[in-house]
């Protein structure tokens, strides 16, 4: 059964950096796309990017400039850094196993998902 | 960008009743490339659909998935008491994903 596991701080300063891992077990950080989303308080869900083992990650146009997305295959995680918080940056963070061919694209495997809170 | 503009905003029904959510694109989406989440509320979106019409493992038949270009639909046949939960649809084109945002399924 393919489980993954959000981690990082829950409270972050404005202008600050942020940095999440998602632990992947069940299954190999090398056999798939992986993807970030976010979704703020009350509000719909935000694509951040996605990245495969070999290639450059994708990131979403509104956050390339601020957003860096790794693999650490020797540990089986991946991770999202954020950079210039703002107050608009809280949200819930999830991470995504991500499957993407010709033939289709969808997220089907979703960590619980990390609150972050961007405040002083 | 592909904008999604999903209706209604929320829906009104009964256990029993049919539901018929709609997905609509700014411009035209590949059929491989539509997808539709269920999201309950603290948990993570579960996915039900993807390319346009695929069940997704372990979800009920109940659940079906339909449409092509711009226009894309989820009909949920007879509801469930567990199905009242909000409904994304999203979408991958031009190396950018987006999603709709979202209709509100409320029991009546």
């Amino acid at each position: 059964q393919v489980q993954l596991q959000e981690s990082g701080p829950g409270l972050v300063k404005p202008s600050g950096t942020l940095s999440l891992t998602c632990a992947v077990s069940g299954d190999s950080i090398n056999s798939n796309w992986w993807s970030w989303v976010r979704q703020p308080p009350g509000k719909g869900l935000e694509w951040i990017g996605e990245i495969y083992h070999s290639g450059s990650p994708n990131y979403n146009p509104s956050l390339k400039s601020r957003v860096t997305m790794s693999l650490d295959q020797s540990e089986n995680h991946f991770s999202l850094n954020l950079t210039s918080l703002t107050a608009a940056d809280t949200a819930v963070y999830y991470c995504a196993r991500l499957n993407f061919n010709y033939y289709y694209y969808y997220m089907d495997v979703w960590g619980k998902g990390t609150t972050v809170t961007v405040s002083s | 960008e592909i904008v999604l503009t999903q209706s209604p905003g929320t829906l009104s029904l009964s256990p029993g009743e049919r539901a018929t959510l709609s997905c609509r694109a700014s411009q035209s989406v590949s059929s491989s490339y539509l997808a539709w989440y269920q999201q309950k509320p603290g948990q993570a979106p579960r996915l039900l659909i993807y390319s346009v019409s695929s069940r997704a493992t372990g979800i009920p038949d109940r659940f079906s998935g339909s449409g092509s270009g711009t226009d894309f639909t989820l009909t949920i046949s007879r509801l469930e008491p567990e199905d009242f939960a909000v409904y994304y649809c999203q979408q991958y084109g031009n190396l950018q994903v987006t999603f709709g945002q979202g209709t509100r399924l409320e029991i009546k």
